[in-house]
């Protein structure tokens, strides 16, 4: 069956450092990936989103690569702050898969000061 | 401000008790969804519509219903409430459904059924 993974362990860096956040999917060919982020109790916000043909985007001090043949998404967040301290999802789509975003469980990122 | 309206934000109810939950968009998106989310299972769709008048079940719709008469509001019915529909609700949108729009999500309704 499908599947979409993300560390459910929490990632803890200090502040500064780079934080890369992991998205493995099987079973699955999606057409594009998103990035979003959710604070606690709140809805999640839109960040990033990268085609299958894309190998990397960048946004500021965030970058998404999208790797098919690994099956794998990298978010990286550098000079990271604890104002990005939050849960990061990914979602995922197929282009022939209507109506549907399937998300991963998401990694809660802690950055300390 | 572009945003989705979600109302109540906190909702207590007894089983059986009908009850629904407002999700309205000043964006003119086409596509509107609702999802669920609970620990360790994330974000479920329970149903999700393409325009007006046009509706499909998602991953988890068994005790749900949906409406969509207008382009703005999409509101979930739950007609008979039970503890396991206790979570954290949220209604999101886009301006169409495909892979390259994003979701614009609402800020949740959190719904205990007792």
């Amino acid at each position: 069956s499908q599947k979409i993974e993300q560390n459910s362990e929490a990632l803890n860096i200090q502040e500064g450092k780079t934080a890369t956040l992991t998205c493995n999917y099987t079973n699955y060919s999606p057409a594009y990936l998103q990035w979003y982020r959710q604070d606690p109790g709140r809805g999640p916000v839109f960040l990033l989103l990268i085609r299958e043909n894309e190998k990397e985007k960048r946004k500021e001090r965030l970058k998404v690569t999208f790797d098919t043949t690994l099956k794998q998404s990298l978010f990286h967040i550098t000079a990271s702050q604890p104002a990005d301290s939050a849960t990061y999802l990914c979602a995922l789509k197929g282009s022939s898969n209507t109506g549907k975003l399937i998300f991963g469980q998401g990694t809660t990122l802690q950055v300390k000061p | 401000e572009a945003q989705v309206t979600q109302n109540p934000r906190y909702l207590i109810t007894v089983t059986g008790k009908k009850l629904t939950v407002t999700c309205s968009q000043n964006m003119n998106h086409e596509y509107m969804s609702w999802y669920r989310q609970d620990p360790g299972l994330g974000l479920r769709q329970i149903y999700y519509s393409m325009n007006v008048e046009v509706t499909d079940k998602g991953d988890v719709p068994e005790g749900y219903k949906v409406s969509r008469k207008e382009k703005r509001n999409f509101p979930l019915i739950l007609e008979s409430p039970s503890p396991n529909q206790t979570s954290l609700y949220f209604c999101a949108s886009s301006s169409q459904d495909r892979g390259n729009s994003p979701l614009h999500f609402g800020n949740g309704t959190r719904l205990t059924v007792t």
